[in-house]
């Protein structure tokens, strides 16, 4: 079973500038997650999908990032303009989504994309 | 709120036992993880535990929580070079209901 992959792994940009990642899920899997970790903090999340709905956006910043998920499968998250905090690994995660809220439901990760704001 | 703490680094040597500790703050978590992260590579789910459970044995690891306290450990037995990384908790469940990642705490394991 192929697991999550994201592209592309690095990216350098200077401030002001614009950067899209690009995440496709395990195949099946109904919930999308897009975390930002900072270095030396845990991963925080800033938007869940389930399937092309929007869960929880509630700590993305929506001035300058958007995601969308317009099939249910590949999603794509943006930043527009970068500001130098934005630098941090962007993982995204997917879960099989059949359990709900109530139930544990493993995320399995992709590597992330490291990006940096110059 | 939610927040989750864990020690920043621990060094063991090769065969000893690691603890990695980590406490949080919301007492309506379900579900409590306990994630790896080898450089350069995502999070890996080592193991879970749910809230009902105290103790929990898979292979060399074993978890252990204190609900009362708020209290949750990882114990590597054995532990081995190929063990360093950045092992890091997570609690679910709540009024969210998502996952909040504690700082990760950096496993070097001396050979």
């Amino acid at each position: 079973e192929a697991g999550v992959a994201q592209s592309p792994r690095y990216k350098i940009i200077e401030k002001r500038q614009s950067v899209a990642f690009w995440c496709n899920p395990i195949s099946g899997h109904a919930t999308l997650y897009w975390y930002q970790q900072i270095l030396g903090q845990g991963p925080k999340l800033l938007i869940q999908f389930q399937n092309n709905g929007v869960v929880d956006d509630s700590q993305l910043p929506k001035d300058r990032f958007s995601a969308e998920r317009l099939k249910g499968v590949d999603s794509t998250l943006k930043i527009q303009p970068a500001k130098l905090e934005d630098s941090a690994v962007y993982l995204c995660a997917s879960s099989s989504g059949l359990a709900g809220g109530n139930r544990w439901e493993t995320q399995y990760f992709g590597p992330g994309t490291r990006l940096l704001v110059l | 709120g939610e927040d989750v703490e864990q020690s920043l680094f621990l060094s063991v040597r090769e065969g000893d036992s690691s603890v990695i500790n980590c406490t949080y703050t919301d007492s309506s978590s379900t579900y409590l993880y306990w994630y790896k992260q080898e450089p350069g590579a995502g999070l890996q789910l080592l193991t879970y535990i749910f809230s009902n459970m105290d103790m929990k044995q898979d292979q060399r690891l074993t978890v252990l929580l204190n609900k009362k306290d708020k209290h949750l450990s990882l114990r590597i037995a054995d532990t081995q070079t190929g063990d360093s990384a950045i092992y890091f908790c997570a609690e679910r469940g709540g009024a969210t209901n998502k996952l909040i990642f504690g700082t990760g705490t950096l496993l070097a394991v001396q050979p």
